[in-house]
Protein backbone atom coordinates (compact mmCIF):
# COMPACT_ATOMS: atom_id res chain seq x y z
CA UNK A 1 0.00 0.00 0.00
CA UNK A 2 0.43 3.77 -0.21
CA UNK A 3 1.24 4.17 3.62
CA UNK A 4 1.11 2.44 7.25
CA UNK A 5 -2.80 1.63 7.71
CA UNK A 6 -4.13 1.01 10.96
CA UNK A 7 -7.02 -0.08 12.27
CA UNK A 8 -9.91 1.00 13.62
CA UNK A 9 -9.47 4.36 13.80
CA UNK A 10 -11.03 4.67 16.45
CA UNK A 11 -12.04 2.29 19.73
CA UNK A 12 -14.39 2.71 22.17
CA UNK A 13 -14.44 -0.37 25.01
CA UNK A 14 -15.35 -0.94 28.34
CA UNK A 15 -12.96 -1.84 31.12
CA UNK A 16 -11.95 -5.21 31.60
CA UNK A 17 -12.31 -6.42 28.08
CA UNK A 18 -9.65 -7.26 25.52
CA UNK A 19 -9.35 -5.16 22.28
CA UNK A 20 -6.85 -5.77 19.51
CA UNK A 21 -4.83 -3.43 17.17
CA UNK A 22 -4.48 -3.77 13.75
CA UNK A 23 -1.24 -2.51 11.67
CA UNK A 24 -0.17 -3.08 7.81
CA UNK A 25 3.05 -1.61 7.35
CA UNK A 26 4.16 -0.62 4.10
CA UNK A 27 5.11 -3.37 1.77
CA UNK A 28 8.86 -4.50 1.81
CA UNK A 29 8.99 -2.75 5.23
CA UNK A 30 11.41 -4.89 7.88
CA UNK A 31 10.88 -3.10 10.62
CA UNK A 32 7.97 -2.42 12.41
CA UNK A 33 7.28 -0.38 15.65
CA UNK A 34 4.39 0.28 18.20
CA UNK A 35 4.19 3.39 20.14
CA UNK A 36 2.00 4.78 22.57
CA UNK A 37 0.84 8.33 22.74
CA UNK A 38 -1.13 9.72 25.94
CA UNK A 39 -2.91 12.61 25.77
CA UNK A 40 -0.86 15.92 25.73
CA UNK A 41 2.61 13.22 26.21
CA UNK A 42 5.24 12.10 24.23
CA UNK A 43 5.83 8.81 21.89
CA UNK A 44 6.22 5.73 24.50
CA UNK A 45 8.26 2.90 22.57
CA UNK A 46 6.24 -0.36 23.12
CA UNK A 47 7.78 -2.66 21.00
CA UNK A 48 9.86 -3.09 17.72
CA UNK A 49 10.28 -6.03 15.04
CA UNK A 50 12.58 -6.58 12.84
CA UNK A 51 12.77 -9.13 10.46
CA UNK A 52 12.87 -12.75 11.99
CA UNK A 53 14.54 -11.63 14.99
CA UNK A 54 13.41 -11.39 18.14
CA UNK A 55 11.34 -8.66 18.96
CA UNK A 56 12.65 -6.08 21.49
CA UNK A 57 9.58 -6.36 24.28
CA UNK A 58 11.61 -3.65 26.86
CA UNK A 59 8.66 -1.15 26.65
CA UNK A 60 5.77 -3.22 26.97
CA UNK A 61 4.22 -1.44 30.19
CA UNK A 62 2.58 -4.60 31.67
CA UNK A 63 2.10 -8.73 31.03
CA UNK A 64 -1.53 -7.22 29.38
CA UNK A 65 0.09 -6.11 26.62
CA UNK A 66 1.23 -8.27 23.64
CA UNK A 67 2.27 -8.13 20.04
CA UNK A 68 2.31 -10.36 17.10
CA UNK A 69 3.57 -9.98 13.31
CA UNK A 70 3.21 -12.32 10.52
CA UNK A 71 6.72 -12.82 8.84
CA UNK A 72 7.14 -9.09 7.85
CA UNK A 73 3.43 -8.32 7.20
CA UNK A 74 0.88 -7.28 9.55
CA UNK A 75 1.38 -6.93 13.09
CA UNK A 76 -1.48 -6.83 16.18
CA UNK A 77 -1.18 -5.25 19.33
CA UNK A 78 -3.23 -6.96 22.31
CA UNK A 79 -4.28 -4.88 25.39
CA UNK A 80 -6.13 -7.69 27.66
CA UNK A 81 -8.39 -6.76 30.82
CA UNK A 82 -8.17 -3.24 29.38
CA UNK A 83 -7.56 -0.26 32.43
CA UNK A 84 -8.80 3.55 32.22
CA UNK A 85 -4.82 4.04 31.49
CA UNK A 86 -4.41 2.69 28.74
CA UNK A 87 -6.57 5.26 26.98
CA UNK A 88 -4.15 6.87 24.34
CA UNK A 89 -3.38 7.12 19.78
CA UNK A 90 -1.58 3.68 19.57
CA UNK A 91 0.73 4.42 16.76
CA UNK A 92 2.25 2.14 14.39
CA UNK A 93 5.12 2.85 12.03
CA UNK A 94 7.49 0.75 9.64
CA UNK A 95 10.86 1.18 7.88
CA UNK A 96 12.59 -0.38 5.26
CA UNK A 97 15.28 -1.46 7.15
CA UNK A 98 16.28 -1.49 11.08
CA UNK A 99 17.71 2.33 10.66
CA UNK A 100 15.54 3.72 7.41
CA UNK A 101 13.30 6.73 8.26
CA UNK A 102 10.32 5.58 9.79
CA UNK A 103 6.77 5.99 8.15
CA UNK A 104 3.88 6.54 10.57
CA UNK A 105 0.19 5.19 10.09
CA UNK A 106 -2.32 7.65 11.56
CA UNK A 107 -2.46 6.01 14.54
CA UNK A 108 -5.32 4.03 16.39
CA UNK A 109 -7.40 5.85 19.34
CA UNK A 110 -8.56 3.62 22.19
CA UNK A 111 -10.97 4.82 25.18
CA UNK A 112 -11.55 2.88 28.13
CA UNK A 113 -14.65 3.82 29.68
CA UNK B 1 19.44 5.04 29.52
CA UNK B 2 18.60 7.04 26.62
CA UNK B 3 16.80 10.48 27.43
CA UNK B 4 15.67 12.92 24.58
CA UNK B 5 14.67 16.97 25.79
CA UNK B 6 13.21 19.22 23.65
CA UNK B 7 13.44 23.02 24.54
CA UNK B 8 11.21 25.12 24.45
CA UNK B 9 7.96 22.98 25.05
CA UNK B 10 5.72 25.51 23.39
CA UNK B 11 6.68 28.47 21.14
CA UNK B 12 4.43 31.46 19.38
CA UNK B 13 5.90 33.67 16.85
CA UNK B 14 4.85 35.73 14.20
CA UNK B 15 4.60 34.80 10.36
CA UNK B 16 7.94 35.16 8.78
CA UNK B 17 10.10 34.94 11.74
CA UNK B 18 13.23 32.62 11.83
CA UNK B 19 13.52 29.68 14.46
CA UNK B 20 15.51 27.01 16.42
CA UNK B 21 14.09 24.02 17.90
CA UNK B 22 16.47 22.06 20.36
CA UNK B 23 17.00 18.97 21.07
CA UNK B 24 19.48 16.98 23.69
CA UNK B 25 20.45 13.68 24.00
CA UNK B 26 21.93 12.08 26.79
CA UNK B 27 23.73 8.83 25.00
CA UNK B 28 25.65 9.98 22.14
CA UNK B 29 26.42 6.36 20.98
CA UNK B 30 23.30 7.40 18.51
CA UNK B 31 22.89 5.90 14.77
CA UNK B 32 20.89 8.49 13.08
CA UNK B 33 18.35 11.38 14.53
CA UNK B 34 14.94 12.01 12.98
CA UNK B 35 12.87 14.66 13.03
CA UNK B 36 8.98 14.67 12.72
CA UNK B 37 6.51 17.34 12.23
CA UNK B 38 2.78 16.04 14.21
CA UNK B 39 -0.66 17.69 12.97
CA UNK B 40 -3.33 17.29 16.01
CA UNK B 41 -5.20 14.30 15.74
CA UNK B 42 -2.93 12.71 12.81
CA UNK B 43 0.18 10.37 12.62
CA UNK B 44 3.84 11.61 12.18
CA UNK B 45 5.78 13.21 9.13
CA UNK B 46 9.29 12.61 8.60
CA UNK B 47 10.70 15.59 8.08
CA UNK B 48 14.56 15.07 8.32
CA UNK B 49 16.60 12.14 8.82
CA UNK B 50 20.75 12.70 10.11
CA UNK B 51 22.95 10.07 9.97
CA UNK B 52 25.17 9.75 13.00
CA UNK B 53 28.29 10.75 10.47
CA UNK B 54 26.34 13.76 8.85
CA UNK B 55 26.39 17.09 10.31
CA UNK B 56 23.14 18.62 8.51
CA UNK B 57 20.80 18.05 6.30
CA UNK B 58 18.18 20.64 4.54
CA UNK B 59 15.03 20.22 2.70
CA UNK B 60 13.20 23.60 1.79
CA UNK B 61 13.17 25.88 4.28
CA UNK B 62 14.21 23.46 7.02
CA UNK B 63 17.27 22.55 8.14
CA UNK B 64 18.33 20.26 11.09
CA UNK B 65 22.25 19.94 12.63
CA UNK B 66 23.70 17.47 14.51
CA UNK B 67 26.50 18.00 17.12
CA UNK B 68 26.63 14.14 17.84
CA UNK B 69 29.61 14.41 20.42
CA UNK B 70 27.97 17.15 22.68
CA UNK B 71 24.53 15.63 22.04
CA UNK B 72 22.36 18.20 20.52
CA UNK B 73 20.45 19.10 17.21
CA UNK B 74 18.57 21.93 16.64
CA UNK B 75 15.82 22.48 13.64
CA UNK B 76 16.00 25.59 11.70
CA UNK B 77 12.67 27.07 10.35
CA UNK B 78 13.04 30.30 7.82
CA UNK B 79 10.29 32.51 6.92
CA UNK B 80 8.05 30.72 8.88
CA UNK B 81 4.42 30.70 7.94
CA UNK B 82 1.02 29.74 9.56
CA UNK B 83 1.19 26.39 8.04
CA UNK B 84 3.81 25.30 10.00
CA UNK B 85 2.03 25.09 13.14
CA UNK B 86 2.07 21.91 14.57
CA UNK B 87 4.38 19.36 17.40
CA UNK B 88 7.88 19.18 16.37
CA UNK B 89 9.60 15.43 17.61
CA UNK B 90 12.70 15.17 17.17
CA UNK B 91 13.84 11.04 17.76
CA UNK B 92 17.19 9.81 18.44
CA UNK B 93 17.86 5.64 16.75
CA UNK B 94 20.07 3.73 19.78
CA UNK B 95 22.39 0.97 17.89
CA UNK B 96 19.81 -1.38 18.29
CA UNK B 97 17.36 -0.31 15.80
CA UNK B 98 14.69 1.58 18.54
CA UNK B 99 13.83 4.83 18.10
CA UNK B 100 13.56 7.14 21.79
CA UNK B 101 11.45 10.48 21.17
CA UNK B 102 11.39 13.69 23.12
CA UNK B 103 8.14 15.45 24.48
CA UNK B 104 7.89 17.46 21.27
CA UNK B 105 7.84 21.36 20.86
CA UNK B 106 4.35 23.27 20.21
CA UNK B 107 4.72 26.31 17.47
CA UNK B 108 2.04 28.18 16.59
CA UNK B 109 2.53 31.08 13.48
CA UNK B 110 0.38 33.92 13.97
CA UNK B 111 -0.54 35.15 10.25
Amino acid sequence: GAGVSQSPSNKVTEKGKDVELRCDPISGHTALYWYRQRLGQGLEFLIYFQGNSAPDKSGLPSDRFSAERTGESVSTLTIQRTQQEDSAVYLCASSLQGYSPLHFGNGTRLTVT
Amino acid sequence: KQEVTQIPAALSVPEGENLVLNCSFTDSAIYNLQWFRQDPGKGLTSLLLIQSSQREQTSGRLNASLDKSSGRSTLYIAASQPGDSATYLCAVRDNTGKLIFGQGTTLQVKP
